[in-house]
Order: C-alpha cells, then sequence, then structure tokens
C-alpha cells in the first residue's frame, strides 16, 4: 500500500484563524487522486475536499484549500476563519487505481481542537 | 442522498463468537469497503469487493472474510472473534469509472471482544 503521512497528531487553532494540516505521501505513480475526509465526534466521514493530480491548479471548497506540491509529494489542507465545527478528525487519502482499484489509502489523522 | 447504513453502531462479542457486520448502500454503487479504524492507526483496509461474489483483500485481511451476495449488501464475518478485534469498523461505498469521486461512509460499528 502507498504510504500516507500526517505528522501531526494534533493541532490547535482559535476560532476565525487560520491553520494548515500537513500530508505527505509516497508514490511512484503519476496518475492519483488525493482527499481531505473530516470525522466529526458523530463519527460520519466527511469527504472536505479532492485533488486530481494530473490538476496543477490547487482545490477550494470555501473556506478550505490545499496547497498541492507534486514534485514534493504534499497535500496540505488549510481552513480559514476556523469554526467550532470545523473541530473534528482529519484524515487524507490517496488513491490510484492501478494499484488499489478504487480503495483509499488514509493517514493516521490529525484531531484539531478550536478554541473559542 | 447517498446512504451507508450499517446495522449496529454498538456491539459487544465474547471471544471465539462468529460475528457479523452488515453493511447495506442504496446509489447501486459497485465498489464497497471494510475499513478498522484505531487511535494513532487511522483507517486501514481489510476487504473490498468491486462486484457481486467478488472480494479483494486489503491490508490486513487476517481473521476477518466477507460476503456479498447482492450489490447493496457488504458483510465482515470474525470467524471467531479475538480480543484484538476490538475496534471501530468503518463501511463505504462508491462507484466504479470515477476515482475522483467521493467515498461514501456508514456511521460506523464499535466493536468490543469480552
Amino acid at each position: 500500500a502507498q504510504t500516507v503521512t500526517q505528522s501531526q497528531p494534533e493541532m490547535s487553532v482559535q476560532e476565525a484563524e487560520t491553520v494548515t494540516l500537513s500530508c505527505t505521501y509516497d508514490t511512484s505513480e503519476s496518475d492519483y487522486y488525493l482527499f481531505w475526509y473530516k470525522q466529526p465526534p458523530s463519527r460520519q466521514m466527511i469527504l472536505v475536499i479532492r485533488q486530481e493530480a494530473y490538476k496543477q491548479q490547487n482545490a477550494t471548497e470555501n473556506r478550505f484549500s490545499v496547497n498541492f506540491q507534486k514534485a514534493a509529494k504534499s497535500f496540505s489542507l488549510k481552513i480559514s476563519d476556523s469554526q467550532l465545527g470545523d473541530a473534528a478528525m482529519y484524515f487524507c487519502a490517496y488513491l490510484s487505481v492501478p494499484n488499489s482499484g478504487y480503495a483509499l489509502n488514509f493517514g493516521k489523522g490529525t484531531s484539531l481542537l478550536v478554541t473559542p | 442522498d447517498v446512504k451507508v447504513t450499517q446495522s449496529s453502531r454498538y456491539l459487544v462479542k465474547r471471544t471465539g463468537e462468529k460475528v457479523f457486520l452488515e453493511c447495506v448502500q442504496d446509489m447501486d454503487h459497485e465498489n464497497m469497503f471494510w475499513y478498522r479504524q484505531d487511535p494513532g492507526l487511522g483507517l486501514r483496509l481489510i476487504y473490498f469487493s468491486y462486484d457481486v461474489k467478488m472480494k479483494e483483500k486489503g491490508d490486513i485481511p487476517e481473521g476477518y472474510s466477507v460476503s456479498r451476495e447482492k450489490k447493496e449488501r457488504f458483510s465482515l464475518i470474525l470467524e471467531s472473534a479475538s480480543t484484538n478485534q476490538t475496534s471501530m469498523y468503518l463501511c463505504a461505498s462508491s462507484v466504479v469509472g470515477q476515482p475522483n469521486t467521493e467515498a461514501f461512509f456508514g456511521q460506523g460499528t464499535r466493536l468490543t471482544v469480552v
């Protein structure tokens, strides 16, 4: 399985501030997909944002954006104007169809705490 | 709305019991997955399936088997439950042919083996 590394087990941010969660991955593939999923205390996994490796432009979804550095194999998530509802576990995930079909390969997760 | 439903949120079983975790999706997805989630280890793939009666081993299949008799249902079976199988189990589904599509997850089953 491809390795996905999230080096920050826990992060903390104040409400309205910006936080960046890091993710690196190891692959020899050129065509793959990257995702950030959020898991709040309800345990429901929710897709936050996705990035196709062939696209140079960084994906953005409202307050969430990524910094995708293909050569460095880095895929960080930036959350702007943090809200209390952003508190959750965040998982970075990788998918390469030739290697693993459609199965996502996840990192170990980063627990984000949002303080008032 | 896509729905992936896991039959139990919490389950307590005894060591040596045969345990069935059921997952049903209502969006006609071809792909279905079972993951195990443990603190500090993230989500690890146990088994997945592309189609009815088809299954592929994931990263940690030992001690588990699966069954997919109908497209909408994917069952995870613990043949003889052990305490080291105490964990959160997540089922997911997605569409074949669209790798950038999201995987939809159930709400998880927290299994305790005593």
